[in-house]
């Protein structure tokens, strides 16, 4: 089974600070991606990075970047310069096709991060 | 270029009442899925549909719930004989049309939020 984990239900950070999300999976499968969704009180999903499980190189979106681990199968997410707005529920999941999966989401159950001014 | 619309925002039904959720993807999306949200939690997987076909349904509960994506007008995510753990947010994901990468721009509407009294 696929498995998505955030191992920290809560955090938070001062304004201007660096902080860092994480989040393990567990999969049998090669090909796949990975992704970051930020979810604020408003409840909109949106989309705040991704990665490509064959790309080694770490992506990176302004103040957002993961530290992409396939071996660990860790996928963990930094925001540097923390801003209010950064306030929200921030969840990690994946996506695979193949063994019966048509491509849909798999997520883990979020981190409440708090950015404190 | 309108997003993901979601319709009603707010759906309040009485215990045996029918509930019938609403979306529309993006223009040119040809993908939709349906996650659903219980508090506190992470967004499952429920159902993907193409237009006039659902091509997985292995999240949706074996009874009172469907789903439709008719040619013509938005996906229905339908809830028959409504019980109280089935409070939750109802989110809706579309796709553009292809494979790989571009499949993964999966955009979401900002979700019905089901209060079953």
């Amino acid at each position: 089974a696929q498995t998505v984990t955030q191992s920290q239900p809560e955090m938070s950070v001062q304004e201007a600070e660096t902080v860092t999300l994480s989040c393990t999976y567990d999969t049998s499968e090669s090909n796949y991606y990975l992704f970051w969704y930020k979810q604020p009180p408003s409840r909109q999903m949106i989309l705040v990075i991704r990665q490509e499980a064959y790309k080694q190189q770490n992506a990176t979106e302004n103040r957002f970047s993961v530290n992409f681990q396939k071996a660990a199968k860790s996928f963990s997410l930094k925001i540097s310069d923390s801003q209010l707005g950064d306030t929200a529920m921030y969840f990690c999941a994946f996506i695979f096709w193949g063994g019966g999966s048509q491509g849909n989401l798999i997520f883990g159950k979020g981190t409440k991060l708090s950015v404190k001014p | 270029n309108a997003g993901v619309m979601q319709n009603p925002r707010h759906l309040v039904r009485r215990r045996g009442q029918e509930a019938r959720l609403r979306c529309s993807p993006m223009k040119g999306h040809s993908h939709v899925y349906w996650y659903r949200q219980l508090p506190e939690e992470g967004l499952k997987f429920m159902v993907y549909l193409q237009k006039e076909n659902i091509i997985d349904e292995s999240g949706m509960p074996k009874e009172r719930f469907s789903a439709e994506f008719p040619k013509e007008g938005p996906s229905i995510l339908r809830i028959q004989q409504v019980v109280r753990g089935d409070s939750a947010a109802y989110f809706c994901a579309s796709s553009p049309p292809g494979q790989g990468f571009r499949r993964t721009e999966a955009f979401f509407g900002q979700g019905t939020r089901l209060t079953v009294v």
